[in-house]
Order: structure tokens, then sequence, then C-alpha cells
């Protein structure tokens, strides 16, 4: 079975500063997706960054960035020029690569504090 | 195109009641998931249906809990007798049948149900 380990249970950051989460994973799987998703007081689940293991290059989508270490099964999330708006429950997540759909495994996530 | 919707978005009822919680998926997804997050913590797979058809329900409660997705109308899942553990946000999901695309999973807002 799978598992995802979010080691930092709240994290703070001034705003327009740099942070970086971390996330860990076990699996005995070759091919699968690790993800990041962000969830803001409002409880909405928002997909912030996707990653394919089969890929080394690490992905980015503006100012999120993500440095995956496949070796090392590490799967840290960066938030570049923090935002206000980017406050809110931060959880990993991994999903097996199958043929069909498979259901996400999520870590128990980082409360990240963005402060003016 | 309207995202992934879930209601009600708050649920109470009192010990031993039956909760419903509905899910809409996004128009052209045909793969719904449930998932239970408990206060703290992340979010645990459930049940993962297609059309009429349950695919993995490894996720549920052996006892109480059941869900279904019709071939018309929502996704439905149902707690009978409820007890207070079962106070917890409820989240649906959904993803395409696009065999790129499907290893995304939207999100809807939740369901947060009480038990008193």
């Amino acid at each position: 079975a799978q598992t995802v380990t979010q080691s930092q249970p709240e994290m703070s950051v001034q705003e327009a500063e740099t942070v970086t989460l971390s996330c860990t994973y076990d699996t005995s799987e070759n091919n699968y997706y690790l993800f990041w998703y962000k969830q803001p007081p409002s409880r909405q689940m928002i997909l912030v960054i996707r990653q394919e293991a089969y890929k080394q290059q690490n992905a980015t989508e503006n100012r999120f960035s993500v440095n995956f270490q496949k070796a090392a099964k590490s799967f840290s999330l960066k938030i570049s020029d923090s935002q206000l708006g980017d406050t809110a429950m931060y959880f990993c997540a991994f999903m097996k690569h199958d043929s069909g759909n498979t259901p996400l495994v999520f870590g128990k996530g980082t409360r990240l504090s963005v402060i003016a | 195109n309207a995202g992934v919707m879930q209601n009600p978005r708050h649920l109470v009822r009192r010990r031993g009641q039956e909760a419903r919680l509905r899910c809409s998926p996004m128009k052209g997804h045909s793969h719904v998931y449930w998932y239970r997050q408990l206060p703290e913590e992340g979010l645990k797979f459930m049940v993962y249906l297609q059309k009429e058809n349950i695919i993995d329900e490894s996720g549920m409660p052996k006892e109480r809990f059941s869900a279904e997705f019709p071939k018309e109308g929502p996704s439905i899942l149902r707690i009978q007798q409820v007890v207070r553990g079962d106070s917890a946000a409820y989240f649906c999901a959904s993803s395409p049948r696009d065999r790129i695309a499907k290893n995304i999973q939207y999100f809807g807002a939740g369901t947060r149900l009480s038990v008193l």
C-alpha cells in the first residue's frame, strides 16, 4: 500500500517570500502521478500542480513549482512570491498509474499561513 | 462548464437517522470518487464508481454505508443509522473517460455532516 507523509503540520511565510512544503511517499510502483492540492477556508479542493513520475523535468505552474526526487521518493512544493490568497491547507497526493482510474492517497496536510 | 456539484453543503442528523449526500459530476465525466475527511486529517478514499457500477469500494465501511451512481441523476452516498463518528466532511471528485486526462480528479466543495 502507498503512504504519503507531510512532516510539517503548520508553516508560515511573509508575503512576497518563498516557502517550500515537504512531502515524502512510499510505494513499490514505478509509474505513478503526484499532486499538490490546496484547500482554502472555503474547503474547496483545488489542484495546484501535477507531476508524472516518468518525467524527470520538474513541473511548474506560474508561482508554484515542485522538486521531484524519484529515488528519494520526495515531492516538495515551492511557492514563490507568496500572496495572502495562498493561505490554505496544502495536501500532497499519490496516484498509481493504471489502465483504469485509481483513487488518490493523501497526506495529512500542511497548514500554510501567509503573513502581511 | 459547471464544476462538481455537491449538496447539501451542510447536513445535520441525529444519531440513528439516515444521511444522503449527492454529487453531480462535471459534464462529460463518467467516473466518481467519494472521500471522507476527518478533522485535521487528509482525505481518505471510500469508493469509486462509474455509471451503474461500483469499481472499487475498498475504503467503504462494511456496514451502514452504500453508494450508487445511476444511469440518470447524481451519485448518492448513503449512510444509515448515523453515529457521532460519522461526523466529517465528505468530498466527491469526478474525472473524465479521456485516457490522458483521466488521472486528474476535480473536487466538489464537500458536504459537512454533523451527527448530534
